[in-house]
């Protein structure tokens, strides 16, 4: 989706340096997302959040954080990067619109390798 | 939380109708069934989503039995650009988070 932009795009890095994904959105959602995809897996929640103050630890968020910097801004940091958390990261929002369940319009991802 | 199990690959032929079924036993009564297509290096993409009976738009329909226990998206006459992997969800967003799982999809190959 367009209107999801994640940068970089593709990263290449070294164990143990800080890393941050960043993502933007132009569609006015309240809910943002942080996924990883591994090769031959679907897609796994690190973090999602439900509007600037409200942040939620997924699945998987041991050695990950998130900084929802603005409605439509949430990036995703690596303190200290290590090869297994090399993988595709995904961001994605959502509406609020509580009177049905609303689809979630995912970025193009963001490919790290972590050396 | 509901989990999903989907066959894990499926072969088709231009033209043919596919459908591809989900089963969740689990399913909560709040709880909606919602399908991805993912094409690679892409990130996924919102096919169609219901509660019960059948849902249908101008790319996929949704099946969906009375006890909610499984769910079939069809897709009428595929064509080589259906190639990808679908992904069936089972959840209730806006209470507690998008905490379902994205399990490993049903991987669709399109002959010609």
């Amino acid at each position: 989706d367009a209107d999801v932009t994640q940068t970089p795009r593709n990263r290449i890095t070294k164990t143990g340096k800080r890393i941050m994904l960043e993502c933007s959105q132009t569609k006015g959602h309240d809910r943002m997302y942080w996924y990883r995809q591994d090769p031959g897996l679907g897609l796994r929640l690190i973090y999602y959040s439900f509007d600037v103050k409200d942040i939620n630890k997924g699945e998987i968020s041991d050695g990950y954080s998130v900084s929802r910097q603005a409605q439509a801004k949430f990036s995703l940091s690596l303190e200290s990067a290590i090869p297994n958390q090399t993988a595709l990261y995904f961001c994605a929002t959502s509406d609020s619109d509580s009177h049905s369940n609303q689809p979630q319009h995912f970025g193009d991802g963001t490919r790290l390798s972590i050396l | 939380l509901a989990k999903t199990t989907q066959p894990i690959s499926m072969d088709s032929y231009e033209g043919q109708e596919v459908n591809i079924t989900c089963s969740h036993n689990n399913i909560a009564t709040n709880d909606y069934i919602t399908w991805y297509q993912q094409f690679p290096s892409q990130g996924p993409r919102f096919i169609i989503q219901g509660y019960k009976t059948k849902v249908t738009n101008e790319v996929a329909s949704l099946f969906i039995p009375a006890d909610r226990k499984s769910s079939t998206l069809s897709l009428p006459r595929v064509s080589l650009s259906d190639t990808a992997v679908y992904y069936c969800l089972v959840g209730d967003p806006n209470t507690g988070g998008f905490k379902t799982i994205f399990g490993a999809g049903t991987r669709l190959f399109v002959k010609a």
